[in-house]
């Protein structure tokens, strides 16, 4: 069965910490991996990855996929409590042709000023 | 420029009652999408469209019916509400179904 596990499940970090958000998978005819925020409302896109090794980057954040070891990261620098949400991880792929995403039941991010 | 636009926002019903929740896109996506997200258990698919026309089901389909009858429009409807369908709802499309998704800013929805 296709999964896909974040952890920590939840983490409390307190201003310009730096975190690691770890994303695995196991997900048949894998096409991308993808990260998204959600803070009290929909959740917004952060990242796309199809590659392995190729750090994508947006200001304070980066993430990294390894389609070896079949898992990402998402690195949060100097964090702020604006960082403050639920991040989930999606992967593109599965069985037969259906064009769905799996997703992961997130990582909650609390940033303590 | 507005997206995904999803109506009503809130909605307090009583078991046995029906409803629609709309979804509208101005994108031209092909592929949408309706969701449940509940704690704990994250985003879960209900239904979904790879066109306008068509629907399919997904992990949780019991107790909704899905239509789209219009390419930009995806309407989810439940005929007899139940407590355990008090969840918030998001309606997210894509163009190719694999690369990002757009999500509604959900309905929250309390069956009583």
């Amino acid at each position: 069965e296709d999964k896909v596990v974040q952890s920590p499940l939840s983490l409390v970090v307190h201003e310009g910490d730096t975190v690691t958000l770890n994303c695995s998978y196991e997900v048949t005819n894998f096409r991308s991996l993808l990260w998204y925020k959600q803070e009290k409302k929909a959740p917004t896109f952060l990242f796309m990855l199809t590659s392995s090794g190729i750090e994508k980057k947006s200001g304070r954040l980066s993430s990294i996929l390894d389609k070896k070891e079949l898992f990402s990261i998402l690195n949060i620098t100097a964090t702020q409590t604006g960082d403050s949400a639920v991040y989930l991880c999606a992967v593109a792929g599965g069985a037969g042709n259906n064009r769905k995403l799996i997703w992961g039941l997130g990582t909650s991010l609390a940033v303590n000023p | 420029n507005a997206g995904v636009t999803q109506t009503p926002k809130f909605r307090v019903l009583k078991t046995g009652q029906s409803m629609t929740l709309l979804c509208a896109q101005d994108m031209n996506h092909e592929y949408m999408y309706w969701y449940r997200q509940d704690p704990g258990m994250g985003l879960r698919l209900i239904h979904y469209s790879v066109g306008e026309g068509t629907t399919a089901k997904g992990e949780v389909p019991d107790g909704y019916n899905v239509s789209r009858l219009k390419k930009q429009n995806f309407l989810l409807g439940l005929e007899s509400a139940a407590p355990s369908q008090t969840s918030v709802y998001f309606c997210a499309s894509s163009y190719t179904g694999t690369y990002g998704y757009t999500f509604g800013s959900g309905t929250r929805l309390t069956v009583v």
